[in-house]
Formats: C-alpha cells, structure tokens, sequence
C-alpha cells in the first residue's frame, strides 16, 4: 500500500534557526511528489512539485530536494510567517491526480 | 484570474441528515478533486471528476456522491451523517493534463 510519512510532527524553531522537514514514501510509479504549506483552518497552498531523485526546487527561504526514498523541505532563516503546517503528498503513475498526503508537520517560528 | 472558491465556509448538521458541498474551480481547469481532513491530519482522497465522469475514488462509502458540471464546477454529497464526517472538506482542481492540484479553501463541517 502506498504510503507517505513525515517527520517531525512538529517543530518549534527560533527566528533565524534553520531546518529540515522530511517526507518518506512508499510509491510503486512515482509520478511526483509535491509540497503544500496550509495555515490553520485554510486550503493548502502548493510551493513545490518535484519529479525525479536529485531535483531540487526553492522559493524565497524554501527548497525541496527528492531522493528515490524520500523528500526534505529545508527551511533556512525561518521568519515567524513561515508558521504554518507543511504538508507532504505524492501521486502515480495511472492514477490520475490522486494525491496520497503524509500526516504534516507543524511548524512554529518564534521571534 | 479566480482561484478556486468552495461553500459554503462553515456549515453544522445533525447525524442522519444529508449535505451539499459546493465547489467552483480555478478557471481553465477540467478536473475536480475533493479531499476530507480531520482536524491534525492529513487530507484524505474522496473521489476524482473529470469531464463529468468520476475517474478514481478513495475508501470512501457510496452515501459519499459527487457531480460535476459542464462548467468544470462540483458537488459533494454527503447522505446520512455521522459524527466522524466532521471535517474540513477540500475541494482542489488541476489544468487538463497537469500533475498539480490546486486547492480551495475548504469547507468546515460540524456534526452533532
């Protein structure tokens, strides 16, 4: 069964303090794995698509790097507007636009 | 250009009663996904529309029903409520032939 899982589940970091999320996948036929942000109680809001191990994406303080087992978002001089859950997704090949998300990881950054 | 719209924003039923979510996608785009997420977790895949056809569906039971419209708009139905379909319901679409899902913002279902 196709599985996503991140980790941590939460993160609370200081202004300035970078880090990374991790998201491990289980997919038979990757076709790609995508990174969301979501704020309480909104829609998620898409950052990131990555198709193949090695690429790597980036936006502002953001970059999405794939290896054939898992994803990382690192997050490099955090400011508390990044505050927000990260969601992780993948989707197949010959499934459409079904995406299997992990559980998220929250984060927190602190002034 | 209009992103994609849901309502309504906030809605509370009874258990047993029936619902109707309403979705409007992001202009251009021709296919329809809704998502269930509970509070802390993931969202979950309910079921897929493209061109007015269903096309995939999650481990969701049948009172879970959809439509779409030939203007590219959905519903989610929901028939016989019960507590645990408390959630936020998240409608997303995609352009034809594009990989990436963008969403809506949700609508929060309260069952009591």
């Amino acid at each position: 069964e196709d599985q996503v899982t991140q980790s941590p589940e939460a993160l609370r970091l200081q202004e300035g303090e970078s880090s990374s999320l991790n998201c491990s996948y289980t997919v038979s036929g990757l076709r790609g794995l995508f990174w969301y942000r979501q704020d309480p109680g909104k829609g998620p809001e898409f950052l990131f698509t990555l198709y193949s191990a090695g690429e790597e994406k980036e936006k502002e303080r953001l970059k999405a790097t794939l290896t054939k087992k898992e994803s990382f978002l690192h997050i490099t001089a955090p400011k508390p507007e990044d505050s927000a859950t990260y969601l992780c997704a993948s989707s197949k090949l010959d499934a459409g636009n079904k995406l299997t998300f992990g559980g998220g990881t929250r984060v927190l950054v602190k002034p | 250009e209009t992103g994609v719209t849901q309502s309504p924003t906030h809605l509370i039923k009874t258990r047993g009663q029936q619902v109707t979510l309403r979705c409007s996608s992001q202009s251009g785009h021709n296919t329809v996904s809704w998502y269930q997420q509970a509070l802390g977790q993931g969202p979950q895949f309910i079921f897929q529309y493209y061109r007015e056809e269903e096309n995939g569906r999650g481990n969701f039971p049948p009172r879970f029903s959809g439509l779409q419209f030939p203007n590219y708009s959905s519903e989610l139905n929901v028939n016989a409520l019960e507590l645990d379909d408390s959630a936020l319901y998240l409608c997303a679409s995609a352009l034809p032939g594009g990989d990436t899902q963008y969403f809506g913002p949700g609508t929060r279902l309260t069952v009591l």
